[in-house]
């Protein structure tokens, strides 16, 4: 099955500074990675996806880059915001109504 | 986007009894709903998919007599947590596919269950 890792597991940041977060996948087939912010206790919420046929993706502060050779794919946050503090955690599927596997999380901390 | 409720938000049952958790995709018809459970500050594992009109998929070390799954409409899935205990303390979420937004998927609010 598809195995998704992610790290840093924990990332401080100064308000204004940049946040990437990295991750890998394993399953070759899987064409479909979105990415998820949970604040506590909460729902996660879909902030951006990128799809296999993508290199990369950006909305607005956030963006995602996917290298399908090696198997890797980012986020990347721009002038973060204390309100960006949260858990984020990356995912891979391969699509229609296939499970989606997520990577363990990474807890962002922007200091202000 | 696509709509996915769940009920209840918070649930406390006494050990040994059952406790029953709805998935609802609102403005959406479902034919997969997929059921996870969250320990604290740990990643979202999936427990089952969970079929239309047919059986539930279960992971792995998953015991399917003990979380029970029930799809019997395009618009509700139910899991039932069966004799319950402490352990089995956590948030479960549902989530669904709705087949239209490129496999985007929705989550419920997810449901606390504490086991006393």
């Amino acid at each position: 099955g598809e195995n998704v890792e992610q790290h840093p597991s924990t990332l401080s940041v100064q308000e204004g500074d940049s946040a990437v977060i990295k991750c890998t996948y394993s399953d070759s087939a899987s064409n479909y990675f979105p990415w998820y912010k949970q604040e506590l206790g909460k729902r996660p919420q879909l902030i951006i996806d990128i799809r296999s046929n993508v290199g990369e993706k950006k909305d607005q502060r956030i963006a995602v880059t996917l290298n399908k050779t090696a198997k890797h794919f980012s986020l990347h946050i721009t002038e973060t915001q204390p309100e960006d503090s949260a858990v984020y955690f990356c995912a891979a599927s391969s699509g229609g109504y296939q499970k989606v596997t997520f990577g363990i999380g990474t807890k962002l901390q922007v200091i202000p | 986007g696509a709509v996915v409720s769940q009920h209840p938000s918070w649930v406390i049952c006494k050990s040994g009894t059952s406790v029953k958790i709805e998935c609802r995709s609102l403005d959406f018809q479902a034919t997969t709903m997929f059921w996870y459970r969250q320990f604290p500050k740990q990643s979202l594992m999936l427990m089952a998919t969970s079929n239309e009109g047919s059986k539930a998929t279960y992971e792995q070390g998953v015991e399917k007599d003990k979380f029970l799954i029930n799809h019997a409409s395009l618009t509700l899935s139910t899991l039932t947590v069966t004799s319950a205990h402490p352990e089995d303390s956590s948030f479960y979420i549902c989530s669904a596919d709705d087949g239209i937004s490129g496999n985007t998927i929705y989550f419920g609010e997810g449901s606390w269950l504490t086991v006393v």
